[in-house]
């Protein structure tokens, strides 16, 4: 069984572009869920999806949203890039909110 | 609010010693637990977790959690630590949030974190 697929692994922006990362959730996932890791700050949860809708949204300004498709797969967007938006970002999915999450490898955002 | 204090930052054992991480988590109502693990450069992979029951759980790798409601712990341990356990370990608590609307979800919160480092 194919785990949780993110692309691109890695990206390079600049300030004031905008990103899409894409997910592609395990067969049969339902859940996704998105974090922001840095070493800063840890992980920290950005927002949740399930049957294509949001069902749970982190601490996170407007610039960063999501989508998910009906067929499970999910993109992450932000907008106007901030120096502060470098992290690697990480989806996660599981049959249902509260199971058990499977991570994929992430995406590792760099904005110069 | 659902929180996790993993206490320690970094740790260093020798290969063959036994390990205690410590985590520690904040929560209204009984929690789901879980440790993940991550290795530089991918993503977390699930350890074990604990969601009702009994209250010593076993993972993968050899590692098992043991969840004291009276000191809201959950702390991982292994027997006997081998050199690819070196990573990073993250311990999360899985709480309900309803959210205005009356719909609820749960969301993961993660520790900090704590690094293990093995001597060979």
């Amino acid at each position: 069984k194919a785990g949780v697929t993110q692309t691109p692994r890695y990206l390079i922006k600049t300030r004031g572009q905008q990103v899409t990362l894409s997910c592609s959730p395990i067969s049969g996932h339902r859940s996704v869920s998105w974090y922001q890791q840095t070493p800063g700050q840890g992980l920290q949860f950005l927002f949740e999806y399930f049957s294509e809708t949001q069902r749970n949204k982190g601490n996170f300004p407007g610039r960063f949203s999501g989508r998910q498709f009906s067929n499970s797969r999910s993109e992450m967007n932000v907008s106007t890039l901030e120096l502060g938006d470098s992290a690697l970002y990480l989806c996660a999915s599981s049959l249902a909110s509260g199971q058990p999450q499977h991570f994929g490898d992430g995406t590792r955002l760099s904005i110069l | 609010a659902q929180s996790v204090t993993q206490p320690d930052i970094h740790i260093t054992v020798s290969e063959g010693a036994s390990l205690e991480l410590r985590c520690n988590y904040s929560y209204g109502a009984t929690p789901y637990l879980f440790w993940y693990v991550q290795s530089p450069g991918q993503g977390l992979q699930l350890l074990l977790k604990y969601f009702s029951g009994d209250t010593l759980v076993q993972g993968i790798k050899g590692f098992e959690a043991e969840f004291k409601r009276s000191q809201s712990s959950f702390n991982l341990r292994k027997p006997s630590v081998h050199w690819s356990d070196a990573a990073e370990y993250f311990c999360a608590v899985g709480g309900l949030i309803v959210r205005n609307s009356g719909a609820g979800s749960y969301q993961l919160t993660f520790g900090k974190g704590t690094k293990l480092s093995v001597i060979p």
